[in-house]
């Protein structure tokens, strides 16, 4: 099948803690994205890489690393959990900087 | 900034046409998205304007005036499976900034 996949789909844990969630996309986009959406719903950029390089960085704190081994994946670690990271984070990719996105199912990040 | 405006919900019923608008203030942009949420799940494109003017894809279309700042996604021959938030989000270079969604409610 070809999509954007990112695990895991739950995440249980502590305040503190650090953590990664991983997403690989086969679409052969060259563009992929971080998006933070909230208990309201509200879908919030945090990063943009295009080609492996990171073109946008929407004031996020440095506890969140995305990291890009090649076009295909964007991974996300983020250290010391705190409890306003809870959240369901998604995985995008576009074809070029420029086009429709394709989000993956997300991630349902819960901190107790 | 690039503050989108949405309404927050929309009720219609089940065959019927409903217009979601989004307004929007920027100084530059490059497309203007449409995306549908089911509760959930992720979102999924629907459509998108470059150009001023109407795009139509089957069921969904777009609008788009730059110069009033404005577009409106129509929904014809609402199903019940339409029920979803329906995201209006505005892109630039690898930038995309998400109004908060209208929550569509389709009725028998």
């Amino acid at each position: 099948d070809t999509a954007v996949s990112q695990t895991p789909k739950y995440l249980v844990t502590q305040m503190g803690n650090d953590k990664s969630i991983k997403c690989e996309q086969n679409l052969g986009h060259d563009t992929m994205y971080w998006y933070k959406q909230d208990s309201k719903k509200f879908l919030k950029i945090m990063f943009s890489y295009n080609n492996k390089e990171l073109i946008i960085n929407e004031t996020v704190p440095n506890r969140f690393s995305p990291k890009s081994p090649d076009k295909a994946h964007l991974n996300l670690h983020i250290n010391s959990l705190e409890l306003g990271d809870s959240a369901v984070y998604f995985c995008a990719s576009s074809p070029d900087r420029e086009q429709p996105q394709h989000f993956g199912d997300g991630t349902r990040l819960s901190i107790l | 900034g690039q503050n989108i405006d949405q309404p927050t919900e929309m009720t219609a019923t089940e065959g019927a046409i409903v217009q979601i608008n989004c307004t929007y203030q920027t100084s530059g942009f490059n497309g203007l998205f449409w995306y549908q949420q089911h509760a959930g799940e992720a979102p999924t494109f629907l459509s998108y304007n470059v150009l001023d003017g109407l795009e139509e894809k089957g069921r969904f279309s777009s609008f788009l005036s730059r110069s009033k700042g404005y577009s409106y996604l129509l929904l014809k021959e609402l199903q019940m499976k339409d029920s979803a938030s329906y995201l209006c989000a505005v892109g630039s270079w690898g930038k995309f900034q998400f109004g908060a969604g209208t929550q569509v409610v389709v009725t028998p």
